[in-house]
């Protein structure tokens, strides 16, 4: 069984730029969140998202948006960049949340220059 | 809202010691309960969870946990360590009433092996 895939591993982007980063989860598994690790902040929650609608949304600002779709791959956008954007930003599908395991990918490491 | 906290940042433990990671919590709701392992430029592994049930909670690679809810804890044990067991290990706790997979994490606690 295919595990969770994050596209791309590593990205470079330019301050002002915007990005979109991509999740595919386990087959079958329709609850995709999104997490940024930073070593100041840690592990943050983003968002979650659930047959194609946000469910949960963390403190992030507007600029920090997501998708789902009808196959329940994932994406995440982060307009107008800013140095601190610069983190491990993480995926994790589940079968429907709660107390069900999340599966992480192995992410994609942004960084903002 | 939920918090967690994780006393020790750092754990140096020696090949074959026995080691135990603090995990203390905070919700006005009750909680499940995770232990998640990242090793280097990895995403993270669930190593256990408490749901309900037996305080005692065991998980893979010999790891167990006891959830103590008078002292809202959550530690994390492991009675011998190996090389490969270096690594940091998160804590984190999702609330029962939300819907939904929105997990709170500790802030870590790197786990270093020595030989």
């Amino acid at each position: 069984k295919a595990g969770v895939t994050q596209t791309p591993r590593y990205l470079i982007k330019t301050r002002g730029q915007q990005v979109t980063l991509s999740c595919s989860p386990i087959s079958g598994h329709r609850s995709v969140s999104w997490y940024q690790q930073t070593p100041g902040q840690g592990l943050q929650f983003l968002f979650e998202y659930f047959s194609e609608t946000q469910r949960n949304k963390g403190n992030f600002p507007g600029r920090f948006s997501g998708r789902q779709f009808s196959n329940s791959r994932s994406e995440m956008n982060v307009s107008t960049l800013e140095l601190g954007d610069s983190a491990l930003y993480l995926c994790a599908s589940s079968l429907h949340g709660g107390e069900t395991e999340a599966f992480f990918g192995q992410g994609t490491r942004l960084t903002v220059v | 809202a939920q918090s967690v906290t994780q006393l020790d940042s750092q754990v140096p433990v020696f090949e074959e010691a026995p080691v135990e990671l603090r995990c203390n919590y905070s919700s006005s709701v009750s909680v499940y309960l995770f232990w998640y392992v990242q090793y280097p430029n990895q995403g993270l592994q669930l190593l256990l969870k408490y749901l309900s049930g037996s305080t005692l909670v065991k998980g893979i690679n010999g790891f167990e946990a006891e959830f103590n809810k008078s002292q809202t804890s959550f530690h994390l044990r492991k009675p011998s360590v190996h090389i490969s067991d270096t690594a940091e290990y998160f804590c984190a706790v999702s609330s029962l009433k939300a819907a939904g997979n929105k997990l709170t994490f500790g802030g870590g606690t790197r786990v270093l092996v020595k030989p």
